[in-house]
Formats: C-alpha cells, structure tokens, sequence
C-alpha cells in the first residue's frame, strides 16, 4: 500500500520565521512528487518534483526531493500570514497518474 | 476558464438516501477522479477513471459507484448513504501522462453531511 507521512502535523510560527515542512513517502511505481497549499477551498499547486538533488523554487517557497532517501522537504522563509494554510504532499504514481496524499502540515503565521 | 466543475457545492441527506455528485472537465483531460478529504486528513482517492469507458476503484471505494459518461464526465454516485460518508469531496482531471503531476486541475468541493 502505497504510503506517504508528512510532518509535523502543524506548526505555529511569528511573521518572518523561517520553516521547513517534511514528506516521506513509500510507493511503487513513482512518477513524481507534488506540494500543495489549502486554504479552505480546492488545493492548489505549488511544486512538482522529478528528480533528485534539484531544487524547484518560486519567490519565497522551495522545494527539494530525495529519490534515494525516499523524502521531501519545503522550505517557506520570511513566513507571512498569507503562507497561513494546510500544505498537503502528494506523490503520483502509475501511468494514470494517482495520487496519494500525505495527512498535511497546518501551518499558522502569527504577527 | 470553467476547468473542472462540480455540482452541488453542499448537500445534505439523510441517512439511506440516495444522490449523485456531478463533475465535468472542459480541459479534453483523459483522466478524471474522485477525492474525498476529512477533517485533519489529506485526500484519499474513491474512484479514478484513467481514459473515457474505464473505471478503477481507489484506497476507498466502498459505499461508492461512478460512471464515465464521457470524456468530460465523470459522476459519484452514493446509493445508500451513511453519516461515515460525511465528507469534502473533490473531482479533478489531468492529462494522465505520467510525470505530468502538475496537470492535476480539482473542482471546487462538494461538502455532503449526512445525518
């Protein structure tokens, strides 16, 4: 059973902090890995991870996989309220494109 | 830019009854799904149809039937609902090229309470 652990659950952080979301996965059949943001409503795409060791990066949000290690990190800096949000992990496997998604980091920027 | 739209947005049924949740994607995606999320939880996979006249149950079928009518719709049907189906469900698409993860696009939600 394919099987993907994100953590911590959730985290509480001051405005301009730094923070670092973890996902660990075991699956067969990897396609890619995905990150995506939640804000009460339909997720939306942050980052599609392929290969290993290549970091995807867009304004303030990066992200890095780990084919061998099985892992993945996101990496938000000088945190705002508007990161305030769950950020989900997936990883699509198989040639229609499941995916299979971790349980989700809440995160809360406060001032 | 309608991409994937789902009907109703909220419902509310009765135990044992009956109803059919509508997705339809305007994108020619070969692949459609059909998600659900509970609280404190990511979204776990019901059913996924990977091309028009093929479905495929996922991790939680049961309780759960779906059609392909099409290439642009794909419907969740409950027969006999239970409060365990108390849920957010979400219908997406994609291209179904593998690798192509990015190519995911999801409906709005439908948040069902069943009572």
């Amino acid at each position: 059973e394919d099987k993907v652990v994100q953590s911590p659950l959730s985290l509480v952080v001051h405005e301009g902090d730094t923070v670092t979301l973890n996902c660990s996965y075991e699956v067969t059949n990897f396609r890619s890995l995905l990150w995506y943001k939640q804000e009460k409503k339909a997720p939306t795409f942050l980052f599609m991870l392929t290969s290993s060791g290549i970091e995807k990066k867009s304004g303030r949000l990066s992200s890095i996989l780990d084919k061998k290690e099985l892992f993945s990190i996101l990496n938000i800096t000088a945190t705002q309220t508007g990161d305030s949000a769950v950020y989900l992990c997936a990883v699509e496997t198989g040639t229609a494109s499941k995916l299979t998604f971790g349980t989700g980091t809440r995160l809360q920027v406060t001032l | 830019n309608a991409g994937v739209t789902q009907t109703p947005k909220f419902q509310v049924l009765k135990t044992g009854q009956s109803m059919t949740l509508q997705c339809a994607q305007d994108m020619n995606h070969n692949s459609m799904y059909w998600y659900r999320q509970d609280p404190g939880m990511g979204l776990r996979l019901i059913y996924y149809s990977a091309s028009e006249g093929t479905t495929d149950k996922g991790e939680v079928p049961n309780g759960y039937n779906v059609s392909r009518l099409n290439k642009r719709e794909f419907s969740l049907r409950l027969e006999s609902a239970a409060p365990s189906q108390t849920s957010v469900y979400f219908c997406a698409s994609s291209a179904g090229t593998a690798g192509k993860g990015y190519g995911y696009t999801f409906g709005s939600g439908t948040r069902l309470t069943v009572v």
